[in-house]
C-alpha cells in the first residue's frame, strides 16, 4: 500500500517560533508538494520539489520555505509563525511519468497562537 | 495562465437524486484531468482520471475539450457520496493545480 506520511497530525505553536512539517513517501516519487487547505479556498500549493535539493515556488510561497535533501522526504518550513498561517496542510507526492495522479498525507492542522 | 473553475462552492441534493459537479478549466496544452475526493476525516484520494475513461462508486466524468470542462457526474445519488471534490489538471510532469473544491451533501 503507498503511502506519504506526514509527521503529526496536529500542532499548535506560538506566534514567532520556527515550525517544521515532516513529510515522507516511500513510492520513489521524484515530485513532491506542500499545499495548504482553508475553507473556501481550496488547495493552494505552496512549495513543489521535482528532485532532490529542487525547489519551486508555489502559488503562496510567502512565509515559508522547504527543503528536500533526500528523494523520500520533503519538510515544510515556517520560519517565523503567524496566526494568518493556521490552515491544514497536506503533502502530497507524484511522479513525472505514467500515471501522475497525486497521493496525499494524512494532512497537519497547525494551530499557531 | 493555468486556471481551474469550480463554480459551486455547495451542492445538496436528495438520495437517488442525479448530481452533476462541474469544472472548467484553462489550460495550455493537453493536461491529464483528475477528480479527487475528501470524505470525512479521511486524505485526500484519487477519484478517477480522464484518461481511464471508468466508473467509480457510479462516478463518471467526460472530458469536453471544446468546452474545456470537465463535469463529474453521478446518476444517483447516495448519502456516502457526502464529501468534498476538488477537480485537478495536471500537466508540468506532475504538477496539479486543484479548483476551490465542491463541497457535496446528499440528503436522506
Amino acid at each position: 500500500d503507498v503511502k506519504v506520511t506526514q509527521s503529526s497530525r496536529y500542532l499548535v505553536k506560538r506566534t514567532g517560533e520556527k515550525v517544521f512539517l515532516e513529510c515522507v513517501q516511500d513510492m520513489d516519487h521524484e515530485n513532491m508538494f506542500w499545499y495548504r487547505q482553508d475553507p473556501g479556498l481550496g488547495l493552494r500549493l505552496i512549495y513543489f520539489s521535482y528532485d532532490v535539493k529542487m525547489k519551486e515556488k508555489g502559488d503562496i510561497p510567502e512565509g515559508y520555505s522547504v527543503s528536500r535533501e533526500k528523494k523520500e522526504r520533503f519538510s515544510l518550513i515556517l520560519e517565523s509563525a503567524s496566526t494568518n498561517q493556521t490552515s491544514m496542510y497536506l503533502c502530497a507526492s507524484s511522479s513525472p511519468q505514467g500515471s501522475t495522479e497525486a497521493f496525499f498525507g494524512q494532512g497537519t492542522r497547525l494551530t499557531v497562537v | 495562465a493555468q486556471r481551474v473553475t469550480q463554480p459551486e462552492k455547495l451542492l445538496s441534493v436528495f438520495k437517488g437524486a442525479p448530481v452533476e459537479l462541474k469544472c472548467n478549466y484553462s489550460y495550455s496544452g493537453s493536461p491529464e484531468l483528475f477528480w479527487y475526493v475528501q470524505y470525512s476525516r479521511q486524505r485526500l484520494q484519487l477519484l478517477l482520471r480522464h484518461i481511464s475513461r471508468e466508473s467509480i462508486k457510479g462516478f463518471t466524468a467526460d472530458l469536453n475539450k471544446g468546452e474545456t470542462s470537465f463535469h463529474l457526474k453521478k446518476p444517483f445519488a447516495q448519502e456516502e457520496d457526502s464529501a468534498m471534490y476538488y477537480c485537478a489538471p495536471n500537466t508540468n510532469a506532475g504538477k496539479s493545480t486543484f479548483g476551490d473544491g465542491t463541497t457535496l451533501t446528499v440528503k436522506p
